[in-house]
């Protein structure tokens, strides 16, 4: 079974500008979580994901954004970066409902020059 | 919202030793605790994970104990091996709202 997907792995942007990050879930899982992991640090929650509709969103600003397509992939943008942007990006996908294990992909390193 | 706090940030053991990672939550209605293993480079990987209505959880060399009166939760590996080390990180989920709540993380180096 394949596991969660992400693409692409390294994306380098400028000041100002704006990334988009893909995601693919575990087949059957409805549920994609996006969390940030800045350098050193820990997991940050950004935005949760179910059946096409954002259920919840961590303390980001509005230029953190994504949306989940109906095969429920999901994809998060992030517009006019700034270089504390810096950062791993982690998306998750679990079963629906309940408490449902998060299983995580590779993800995506962003770096803002 | 949720905070976690874990220690200790950094814990060397000697190979075939026990190693022990504790964590405090503030939400009282959290109800699933997952532990998570990260090598450098890699993914987060889930090790094992404990539901509020169970108080111990074991598998093979890894425990974990929940208590849920002082809000902690605790990670035991024994006879730890080389291939232990890595980044562990434990978490806490609201019951709304599916979000988890990280530690801040403890590295584990086991010398062999």
């Amino acid at each position: 079974e394949a596991g969660v997907t992400q693409s692409p792995t390294h994306l380098i942007k400028t000041r100002g500008q704006q990334a988009t990050l893909r995601c693919s879930p575990i087949s059957g899982h409805t549920s994609v979580y996006w969390y940030q992991q800045a350098l050193g640090l820990g997991l940050q929650f950004l935005l949760w994901y179910d059946e096409g509709e954002e259920r919840n969103r961590g303390n980001f600003p509005p230029r953190f954004s994504g949306r989940q397509f109906p095969n429920y992939s999901s994809e998060l943008n992030v517009n006019a970066l700034e270089l504390e942007d810096s950062a791993l990006y982690l998306c998750a996908s679990s079963l629906a409902s309940g408490n449902q294990p998060q299983h995580f992909g590779d993800g995506t390193r962003l770096s803002i020059l | 919202g949720e905070n976690v706090e874990q220690h200790p940030s950094t814990l060397s053991v000697q190979e075939g030793d026990s190693a022990v990672i504790k964590c405090t939550y503030s939400d009282s209605a959290s109800n699933y605790f997952p532990w998570y293993k990260q090598e450098l480079g890699k993914r987060p990987q889930l090790i094992i994970d404990i539901r509020s209505n169970v108080g111990e959880k074991k598998d093979q060399r890894i425990a974990v104990t929940l208590n849920k009166t002082a809000k902690h939760f605790s990670l035991h590996i024994t006879e730890t091996q080389p291939e232990d080390s890595a980044v562990y990180f434990c978490a806490a989920k609201e019951t709304a709202g599916n979000k988890l709540t990280f530690g801040g993380g403890t590295r584990v180096l086991v010398k062999p």
